[in-house]
């Protein structure tokens, strides 16, 4: 297991259009979280899966968010009708779900929209 | 409303010398405290991190010291190499069951270490 897996590194698409990502946490890790950065802050957090299971999500997800982990494995970010200020890297992060573990993150996805 | 800052957006110091890197935290809710270190393009990598039963965790060239009272937490490298030349991030969660134990991240600090 190499790590969390995201795909695609990059997106560029047309204010409008839909987007989805992918994240392959750390198998053994039952908890996933989605961030996003923008330029010159830290990660924010967007939403969080234990399991197959969406527990928690943050106001910055708006309706036009919507996130999977079906089966509790891999997990789907979607973004519909983008806008220009959706542009930013979304990171997906996985750990265990003892107490005090860290989390581990992906690479990210670099979404840029025009 | 930022939870987590660092007011030193960066810092630059010369090899072999030590690097201060601090954060403070406003909710004392928060028990687990973490600094993550960034390279562009490429997501946080988990550096050090310190419960706050704890005031100092020590790894390698790496410490965290926590004043719980203070509400502030700081990283020291030492000594600092060209390789550390990075953004760092520190963190904080509140941990425990029923919790999310999400992360809130500070604005990060870029640090470059000069030969």
């Amino acid at each position: 297991d190499t790590g969390v897996s995201q795909n695609p590194r990059h997106k560029i698409t047309k204010r409008g259009q839909n987007v989805t990502f992918r994240c392959d946490p750390i198998s053994e890790h039952n908890r996933l979280y989605w961030y996003r950065q923008t330029l010159g802050q830290g990660p924010e957090f967007l939403t969080y899966f234990q399991n197959e299971a969406q527990l928690e999500k943050s106001r910055l997800l708006s309706d036009r968010f919507s996130a999977e982990r079906p089966k509790g494995s891999f997990s789907t970010l979607e973004i519909q009708r983008t806008e220009q200020g959706d542009s930013a890297m979304y990171l997906c992060a996985s750990r265990e779900l003892t107490a005090n573990t860290e989390a581990f993150f992906g690479q990210g996805t670099r979404l840029t929209v025009v | 409303d930022q939870q987590v800052k660092q007011n030193s957006p960066s810092l630059s110091v010369q090899e072999g010398r030590i690097s201060i890197l601090n954060c403070d935290y406003t909710n004392s809710m928060f028990d687990y405290f973490l600094w993550y270190k960034k390279y562009p393009a490429e997501g946080p990598t988990f550096l050090i991190s310190i419960s706050s039963i704890k005031d100092k965790n020590e790894d390698g060239r790496f410490t965290v010291f926590l004043n719980k009272s203070a509400k502030h937490l700081s990283l020291h490298i030492v000594p600092s190499q060209p390789g550390d030349s990075a953004v760092y991030f520190c963190a904080a969660s509140r941990r425990g069951t029923g919790t999310a134990s999400k992360l809130t991240f500070g604005t990060g600090t870029r640090l470059q270490v000069t030969l």
